[in-house]
């Protein structure tokens, strides 16, 4: 199983853009690179996911550069709601994933 | 239904009961797992089903925990003669019939279970 490493805490003020960086060195040919969100007393909630190069939906971006060893989340001008848990998660020879403990984003007025 | 859903939301015990967890997936999704997640960490895996077949159990603590999906849709994840440390949050989760981690899972609310 791939093992991730992303920092524990993060601070951000609103409205500015925050990126949050996974390491996965050892990620497989076949692996892919998921981001959840989770909220207190909820369940994770899928945010974006990628294989290589660059993804973009309505929510975030994600960032992956070609030796796929890291990868990057980036949040456009968050606001108090974006505050949560962020787990990078990366699986997909093995369909079991591994959480980790998250970044906790606090989002401050 | 709109999503996967969790019954009960809590549940207390009083240590040595025996206790079950509902989880009501999306309709059609293939694969369900379970989860537990203690306080300030990320979920943790304890099984996974395909349908009605068990393929992984190796995340389950200990012989006390249980689960079954006998008709491949609602799950039940039993836990006998609870002990304070299984006190946690447990998560259930279901991914559409293209399953494989590489898949977007959809989680329910949880069953936040306290052990006295």
């Amino acid at each position: 199983l791939a093992k991730t490493t992303q920092p524990i805490s993060m601070d951000s003020y609103e409205g500015q853009e925050v990126n949050i960086t996974c390491s996965h060195n050892n990620i497989a040919t076949n692996d892919y690179i998921t981001w959840y969100q989770q909220f207190p007393s909820q369940g994770p909630r899928f945010i974006i996911q990628g294989y290589k190069t660059k993804v973009t939906n309505e929510v975030a971006s994600l960032f992956i550069p070609a030796d796929r060893k890291s990868s990057t989340l980036s949040l456009p001008r968050v606001s108090l709601s974006d505050t949560a848990v962020y787990y990078c998660l990366v699986a997909g020879g093995s369909y079991i994933p591994t959480f980790g403990r998250g970044t906790s984003l606090i989002v401050h007025p | 239904g709109a999503g996967v859903s969790q019954s009960p939301r809590y549940k207390v015990a009083k240590r040595g009961q025996d206790v079950a967890l509902r989880c009501d997936p999306i309709s059609g999704h293939v694969s369900l797992f379970w989860y537990q997640q203690a306080l300030g960490q990320g979920p943790e895996f304890l099984t996974y089903f395909q349908n009605e077949a068990q393929l992984d159990k190796s995340g389950l603590p200990s012989d006390r925990f249980f689960a079954e999906r006998p008709e491949g849709s609602v799950s039940t994840l039993k836990i006998q003669r609870t002990q304070q440390e299984d006190s946690a949050v447990y998560l259930c989760a279901s991914s559409p019939p293209l399953a494989g981690a590489s898949n977007e899972q959809f989680f329910g609310p949880g069953t936040r279970l306290t052990v006295l």
